[in-house]
């Protein structure tokens, strides 16, 4: 079945620190992909969706330069937090569309922990 | 304004137990999803449902969409401790693949 890889797992890093997490569809083409963060126990927040060969959209409330995204191929989609802060330790999660079978449900990652000390 | 109320948000029983979850919405979705996670882990799909008044079985899992396509409900009949999870439901919208999540449903399973 489709899988989409997301790296790393789990990242620790000091206050202020940038952080990269790739999102890779494996065996599909994914032009829509998108960032999700959640905190324990609750349910997932969509954060932007992720264009290949275009810009990001942003939902409400959420940084744009706090939160790079880059697509640059059709399997790939990266996120970076920008100077990252206690505040943004959280889990992130991505998901893919693929290009052809759009009617098919999203395939997820199985998310990165990303804890800022 | 939350587009999609799921309910409860916390469930704790005996295994042996039945139970039912809830999305409502006054939104129409073309479609809605349920998924389960385990802590740590990205959601796995359980099922997708298309048509209004559609039920679909997986198991001791039985899903519904309701008539109108706005609300669905997850009913687990004599759970076990493996069902122990986060049960989440997420609306299509049609607007570009994006998912309305619900508030989520954790569920403990006790032995």
């Amino acid at each position: 079945g489709a899988v989409v890889s997301q790296h790393p797992s789990w990242v620790i890093c000091k206050s202020g620190t940038s952080v990269k997490i790739e999102c890779r569809s494996l065996d599909f083409q994914a032009t829509t992909m998108f960032w999700y963060r959640q905190f324990p126990k609750q349910s997932l927040m969509l954060m932007a969706t992720s264009n290949e060969g275009s810009k990001a959209t942003y939902e409400q409330g959420v940084e744009k330069d706090k939160f790079l995204i880059n697509h640059a191929s059709l399997t790939l989609s990266t996120l970076t937090v920008t100077s990252a802060h206690p505040e943004d330790s959280s889990f992130y999660i991505c998901s893919a569309r693929d290009r052809v079978q759009v009617n098919q449900p999203q395939h997820f990652g199985d998310g990165t922990r990303l804890s800022i000390l | 304004t939350q587009l999609l109320e799921q309910s409860p948000q916390f469930l704790s029983i005996q295994e042996g137990e039945n139970l039912t979850v809830y999305c409502n919405s006054s939104s129409v979705f073309s479609s809605l999803q349920w998924y389960r996670q385990e802590p740590g882990e990205g959601p796995v799909l359980l099922v997708t449902v298309v048509t209004g008044g559609e039920v679909k079985k997986l198991k001791r899992l039985t899903f519904q969409f309701g008539d109108a396509r706005k609300d669905s409900s997850l009913h687990i009949t004599a759970a076990q401790p493996g069902d122990t999870g986060l049960y989440l439901c997420a609306g299509d919208r049609n607007q570009g693949g994006k998912l309305i999540f619900g508030q989520g449903t954790e569920l403990s399973v006790k032995p």
